[in-house]
């Protein structure tokens, strides 16, 4: 069973770029997480999807952080414009949501520097 | 609101010893899970181990093993026989029955001294 792909693996940007990221979640997994990780600290939850739709995206900075998950698969991550506070571990994560098998599966991650 | 504390920000053991690291969470549900995450310098996060909140029984994985009290809303894991491979951030976990949604803890650094 192939994991949960993540691209790029590292990026960086200068402030007020844009940038997106990808996850491609394991095969059949209906719920898709997003996660800040920042150095030292536990990842923070940014948006879930359920199948394409958003379940809780309340940490999210709506202002300039968008995600979508297209027909309920793959999903986007953008930030724009990026700021310094924005260098982080970005997490992709899926599970299938069914009792018991709501294990979260991670990606490896995007580091994200922003200068 | 949900939260999860781990107390212990970073921790020491050395080798074939045994190490618990503490976890507690509040919550007013009854049925939830608890997860222990490793996270190994500069590698992808993978679960220890899981326990059912209806389950009395803690949950063990060969090394790894918990000490679940619900009543106290404790959840601390005990790794026996440390070996240098386990020294990695170590995350406790929770996620409500019904709602999908994890809650993380802040971590621990495990340090395993040869």
């Amino acid at each position: 069973e192939a994991g949960v792909a993540q691209s790029p693996r590292y990026k960086i940007i200068e402030k007020r770029q844009s940038v997106a990221f990808w996850c491609n979640p394991i095969s059949g997994h209906a719920t898709l997480y997003w996660y800040q990780q920042i150095l030292g600290q536990g990842p923070k939850l940014l948006i879930q999807f359920q199948n394409n739709g958003v379940v809780d995206d309340s940490q999210l900075p709506k202002d300039r952080f968008s995600a979508e998950r297209l027909k309920g698969v793959d999903s986007t991550l953008k930030i724009q414009p990026a700021k310094l506070e924005d260098s982080a571990v970005y997490l992709c994560a899926s599970s299938s949501g069914t009792y018991p098998h709501n294990e979260q599966f991670f990606g490896p991650g995007t580091r994200l520097t922003v200068l | 609101a949900q939260t999860v504390t781990q107390s212990q920000p970073e921790m020491s053991v050395q080798e074939a010893e045994t190490v618990t690291l503490s976890c507690t969470y509040d919550t007013s549900e009854s049925n939830y899970y608890l997860f222990w995450y490793k996270q190994p310098p500069s590698r992808q996060m993978i679960l220890v181990i899981r326990q059912e909140a209806y389950k009395q029984q803690n949950a063990t994985e060969n090394r790894f093993s918990v000490n679940f009290q619900k009543a106290a809303k404790s959840f601390s894991l005990k790794i026996s026989d440390s070996q240098l491979g386990d020294t990695a951030m170590y995350f406790c976990a929770f996620i409500e029955y019904n709602f999908n949604k994890f809650y993380f803890g802040s971590g621990t650094k495990l340090n395993v001294k040869p």
